[in-house]
């Protein structure tokens, strides 16, 4: 069956430390890979996406994402993290038979300062 | 500001009502989804519509129902309510179907939905 993981209910990082937020996926075949982002009282925005090509995809607000095959891996990741990044992340792969989204429970990611 | 609009923004009703939520999707797109969210479920796929037909289910409950208009808005009906209907639910859209569907949808702010 098709999944996604993201083992972490929280990350905690000092603003300016880099951050990664972890997720893992199993699917079979190529998998379409996405990161979102839910600020409080919003709705759910895209910040980037994997389909093919170059593993490291980039994205908004300074975002990146690693895709590793042989790790089965998306982790989300930031050079230098802001307060402003706090928010819910949420990590989906795309359902080959359906093509709907599979989510991840999403990650708490807090930035002190 | 995703182009996604649902209204009310809040509901407070009773258990066994029923509600109406209204999604409006981004200028173009053809496809709506629903989605839930609470705190213990995270975030559940309802149904999705495109064009006016339903397309795909996920874990959409026998008490609620929605429907997609000729103009292309949506709307989610939950009927005979109960207190573990209180979440937020949220309307996305996006262009395409089946494979065209590259998986980027633009969601709505949400409709939160408290049943007393």
């Amino acid at each position: 069956a098709q999944s996604v993981a993201q083992p972490e209910d929280q990350v905690n990082v000092a603003e300016g430390n880099p951050l990664t937020v972890k997720c893992t996926y199993s699917v079979s075949g190529n998998p379409y890979l996405f990161w979102y982002v839910q600020y409080p009282n919003r709705g759910l925005q895209f910040l980037l996406k994997y389909i093919t090509g170059d593993n490291l995809v980039k994205g908004s607000y300074g975002f990146e994402a690693e895709f590793n095959k042989s790790q089965t891996s998306f982790h989300l990741k930031k050079p230098s993290a802001l307060v402003s990044d706090s928010a819910l992340y949420f990590c989906a792969v795309r359902d080959y038979s359906n093509y709907q989204l599979i989510w991840g429970a999403g990650t708490k990611l807090i930035i002190k300062p | 500001d995703s182009g996604v609009t649902q209204t009310p923004k809040h509901l407070i009703t009773a258990t066994g009502q029923r509600v109406t939520l209204r999604c409006s999707p981004r200028s173009g797109d053809l496809s709506v989804y629903w989605y839930q969210q609470s705190l213990d479920q995270g975030l559940q796929f309802l149904i999705q519509y495109y064009n006016g037909e339903e397309r795909a289910k996920g874990n959409i409950l026998e008490r609620f129902s929605a429907q997609q208009f000729p103009d292309l808005h949506s709307e989610l009906n939950l009927s005979s309510l109960e207190l573990g209907d209180s979440a937020l639910y949220f309307c996305a859209s996006s262009v395409g179907l089946g494979q065209s569907n590259t998986g980027e949808l633009f969601f709505g702010e949400g409709s939160r939905l408290t049943v007393l």
